[in-house]
């Protein structure tokens, strides 16, 4: 049974980078049925997609963090990370890492989330 | 960016109910539809895909139905289980964007 966590530090400094990676178990990280994504949370408000990477490397983000978001993905760890540069408070969220069905781009399996808090 | 709203926004319901949620997008999506169960702290889990495709594992009680701006996701008798936020995700084009959520609560 394929399950993905994530971690990275509980809080970051404004202007800083929050890195976060998810961790896949049971199961290949480089199965051609699946790519990866990040989603997050922040307190009462709706979830937003971050951004998509297949195991080829090519990757998509939204275009609200284009300019500050890189996801990568690492096949020997069986990892797959997200960085976001320059965070603020806006960026405080609980963070979702999830694999995605490629035949219909739903996220089938989520990681149970991470809250990162950004403050000095 | 394809915007996505519910409603109700929260309904109180019983045990045995039978429970009703709509999902609209603001153009058409075909049945590039999902539905998900979330509990705090849990990883939220997958429904319905495509719409009104069960997946795998989950009961039969739960469908989706509808295409194109409209779509419903029912279930035909509410468990203790079943109390929980429900949210639409649209996968017709990135960014993929969620519906703000359904919050079912006991009655």
């Amino acid at each position: 049974q394929v399950q993905l966590q994530e971690s990275g530090p509980g809080l970051v400094k404004p202007s800083q980078t929050l890195s976060l990676t998810c961790t896949v178990s049971g199961g290949s990280i480089s199965s051609g049925s699946y790519y990866w994504s990040w989603i997050r949370q922040p307190a009462g408000k709706e979830l937003e997609w971050i951004g998509r990477i297949y195991t080829s490397g090519r990757t998509n983000y939204n275009p609200s963090l284009n300019s500050r978001v890189t996801i990568s993905v690492d096949t020997s760890k069986n990892q797959f990370s997200l960085k976001l540069s320059s965070v603020t408070a806006a960026d405080t969220a609980v963070y979702y890492c999830a694999r995605v069905n490629r035949q219909n781009d739903a996220f089938d399996i989520w990681g149970q989330g991470t809250m990162v808090t950004v403050s000095s | 960016d394809i915007q996505m709203t519910q409603s109700p926004s929260s309904l109180s319901a019983s045990v045995g109910d039978r429970v009703t949620i709509t999902c609209r997008a603001s153009q058409s999506i075909s049945s590039y539809l999902n539905w998900y169960h979330h509990k705090p702290g849990i990883a939220p889990k997958l429904l319905i895909y495509a719409a009104s495709s069960l997946q795998s594992g989950v009961p039969s009680r739960f469908s989706g139905s509808g295409s194109g701006t409209d779509f419903t996701l029912t279930i035909s008798s509410l468990q203790p289980e079943d109390f929980a936020t429900y949210f639409c995700q649209q996968s017709y084009t990135i960014p993929f964007t969620f519906g703000p959520g359904t919050k079912v609560d006991i009655k």
